[in-house]
């Protein structure tokens, strides 16, 4: 059972369009959500990351927005630039140690 | 600063063969894990360590061992390799000022069980 549901599977944006990616979860006990870059052949690279205490967080041109009653969150990026095209997971935990990653986006950012 | 080093980064086993993929960080952090990658799943977490000599399961533990006898490495174990394993292995390193988590992650191993 995916415990993070992570929509679009794959989203194509022309340059500087903004770029939106949601993420739901059901478990109420989790309180950290970080979001996650991955290239091609890469690790994935800790993005951004918000607490539900908090409805917004931005970081450059990148963005997240929290729903705590909806159970929702998503990154927002703004101006997006091909240099952003890559894969992008949200994530969500509980206890600090274990982590539980949505099935990701593939985002293409069209010249 | 090498960050976090994932050693081989290509292997192909045969069913019921062992291995252990390699994972080392320079940067001092407590807390490490281990995911695998597959199409369409996302990343899982096989098992994760707080510190040296402190290791738990993920979500996915069946088929791998780990231990944590220093801060620096963490290695995976596969004691009898099946075609199911075949996957991404990453593993990742991190700490902030208030949560551990997976900040910094290797390049993965990408390994084939045939």
């Amino acid at each position: 059972q995916q415990q993070v549901k992570q929509s679009p599977q794959s989203l194509i944006v022309q340059k500087g369009g903004i770029s939106i990616i949601n993420c739901a979860y059901e478990n109420t006990a989790f309180d950290y959500f970080p979001w996650y870059q991955q290239f091609p052949g890469k690790g994935p690279a800790l993005l951004i990351a918000i607490r539900p205490d908090v409805s917004e967080k931005k970081e450059g041109r990148f963005t997240i927005s929290f729903n705590k009653s909806a159970k929702q969150f998503s990154l927002h990026i703004m101006d997006s630039q091909p240099g952003d095209s890559a894969t992008y997971f949200c994530a969500a935990s509980g206890d600090g140690n274990q982590f539980y990653f949505g099935t990701g986006t593939s985002l293409t950012v069209i010249p | 600063n090498a960050g976090v080093t994932q050693t081989p980064k290509f292997q192909v086993l045969k069913t019921g063969q062992s291995m252990t993929l390699q994972c080392a960080q320079d940067m001092n952090h407590e807390y490490m894990s281990w995911y695998r990658q597959d199409p369409g799943m996302g990343l899982r977490l096989i098992h994760y360590s707080v510190g040296a000599g402190i290791t738990d399961q993920g979500e996915v533990p069946n088929g791998y061992n780990v231990s944590r006898s220093t801060t620096e490495d963490f290695p995976l174990r596969l004691l009898s390799a099946a075609p199911s394993q075949t996957s991404v292995y990453f593993c990742a390193s991190g700490r902030d000022s208030s949560v551990n988590q997976p900040q910094h992650f290797g390049d993965g191993t990408r390994l084939s069980i045939l």
